[in-house]
């Protein structure tokens, strides 16, 4: 079992350009959540995913962010028009089922993304 | 608004010393609370706790739940250097929609 995968883990981009961060969950995941961790700051919740559906996207800002996770293939959050402020670590994880008393998120390694 | 308070924000113990990570939380729907260690990378998964005044336990690491005062704490015992890290608390939220609020972590530096 591979665990989450994340990719790139490290992106470099210029202001204006356009980020695009994967996602592949544990395998039999089907619920995907992206987290961004700021630094000096704790993991805050974007968005939840599962297939084909976005569930909630409260914590992802409303321009320039996009996510989804198509019946085929990895999670993608997309950054448009990237700014310097959007440097951050973002971790995605992914649970089994929604209603699991013992559900718990794995995480995968992050993809750190740079502005300049 | 759902909420996570840990403290300290920062602790620097010796090698052999004991120490106790606060958490406490205001979350509507709360399910449970998690525990996680993160070094240079991911957070690594330590505890989830459902009911109160149960204690896990992992080695040298232990962790408890009281639903009644909202809060948790972790405590390590012969803390090691290799045990330095941002321990964070999460709680899971549950309704519409799933999440974990995180707090804004624990970093501890064991000196030997």
């Amino acid at each position: 079992n591979a665990g989450v995968m994340q990719n790139p883990r490290h992106l470099v981009r210029r202001r204006g350009q356009e980020a695009r961060l994967r996602c592949s969950p544990m395998k039999g995941h089907s619920h995907v959540y992206w987290y961004r961790q700021l630094p000096e700051e704790g993991l805050k919740f974007m968005v939840y995913l599962q297939k084909e559906n976005i569930i909630d996207e409260s914590g992802m800002p409303k321009e320039r962010f996009s996510a989804e996770f198509p019946k085929e293939g990895p999670s993608i959050l997309r950054i448009q028009q990237v700014v310097r402020g959007d440097s951050a670590a973002y971790f995605c994880a992914s649970s089994p089922t929604q209603g699991s008393t013992n559900t718990e998120a794995f995480f995968g390694q992050g993809t750190r993304l740079t502005v300049v | 608004e759902d909420k996570v308070v840990q403290s300290p924000l920062s602790l620097v113990v010796h090698e052999g010393d004991t120490v106790t990570l606060n958490c406490s939380y205001e979350v509507t729907n709360f399910r449970s609370l998690l525990w996680y260690k993160q070094e240079k990378k991911a957070p690594t998964f330590l505890f989830m706790l459902t009911s109160s005044g149960i204690e896990k336990k992992s080695g040298r690491l232990s962790s408890i739940l009281d639903k009644k005062e909202l809060f948790s704490i972790l405590n390590i015992t012969a803390t090691q250097t290799g045990d330095s890290a941002i321990y964070l608390c999460a709680a899971f939220a549950q309704g519409g929609s799933e999440k974990l609020v995180f707090g804004k972590g624990t970093k501890l530096t064991v000196n030997p």
